[in-house]
């Protein structure tokens, strides 16, 4: 079973606009990374954060880890149709050497 | 290699044949990951590799999947006896270090389509 849920499942924007996606996740962590996976290939390493960040960038990525509430949320600004891709976050178990997904958010940006 | 690679890209089989999918991981990449991607869904954790040893198969659906890695570069993983549940995509993935709380980035190979008849 999955660790993870995305929320919303499916995401349509304009180009231009910002797109928020959130994760919720069942057990505590050590840290959450987030992919993205273009239709047909492997998944691409977005950003990690710790358990003990609240709030990480990385060029037009925010994301935000909210531990108490074991959720956290992905924004892309300005978005591009080159964005357009399935993202998922993951999580790493506190022990064992398990990797969790979640069910991912289909974001589909038109250009 | 200038990444993880994977074999055959696409493979068709009769439910009850032996599969075999392969797994090439960026060069000098202490850990190797297998998950089982179903459509629409996330992937899910099959196994771990550190080096040679396969130190968690705990998401290993049934004594039919049986992954190995002898030399602690290229791996293999088996599906005996297919059945049609069996069909979804296998990625691999690969990261330079041991696998300490989840603090490495995981590269990924293409993934293996596999289709059971």
């Amino acid at each position: 079973s999955q660790q993870g849920e995305e929320d919303p499942q499916a995401l349509s924007i304009q180009e231009g606009e910002n797109a928020t996606m959130n994760c919720s996740y069942k057990t505590s962590i050590n840290n959450l990374q987030w992919y993205r996976q273009n239709s047909g290939r492997g998944l691409v390493h977005l950003i990690l954060i710790r358990s003990n960040e609240r709030e990480k960038h990385s060029g037009r990525l925010r994301v935000t880890l909210d531990t108490s509430k074991k959720s956290s949320s992905l924004l892309i600004t300005a978005s591009r149709a080159a964005d357009t891709a399935s993202y998922f976050c993951a999580t790493d178990a506190l022990t064992g050497n398990q990797f969790y997904f979640g069910t991912g958010t289909s974001l589909t940006v038109i250009p | 290699g200038a990444g993880v690679s994977q074999s055959p890209r696409y493979k068709v089989a009769k439910r009850g044949q032996d599969v075999a999918l392969r797994c090439d991981p960026i060069s000098g990449h202490v850990s190797l990951f297998w998950y089982q991607q179903a459509l629409g869904q996330g992937p899910e954790f099959l196994t771990y590799f550190q080096n040679e040893a396969q130190l968690d198969k705990s998401g290993l659906p049934s004594d039919r999947f049986f992954a190995e890695r002898p030399e602690g570069s290229v791996s293999t993983l088996k599906i005996q006896r297919t059945q049609q549940e069996d069909s979804a995509v296998y990625l691999c993935a690969s990261s330079f270090g041991t696998w300490t709380s989840g603090t490495d980035t995981q590269y990924f190979g293409p993934g293996t389509r596999l289709t059971v008849l």
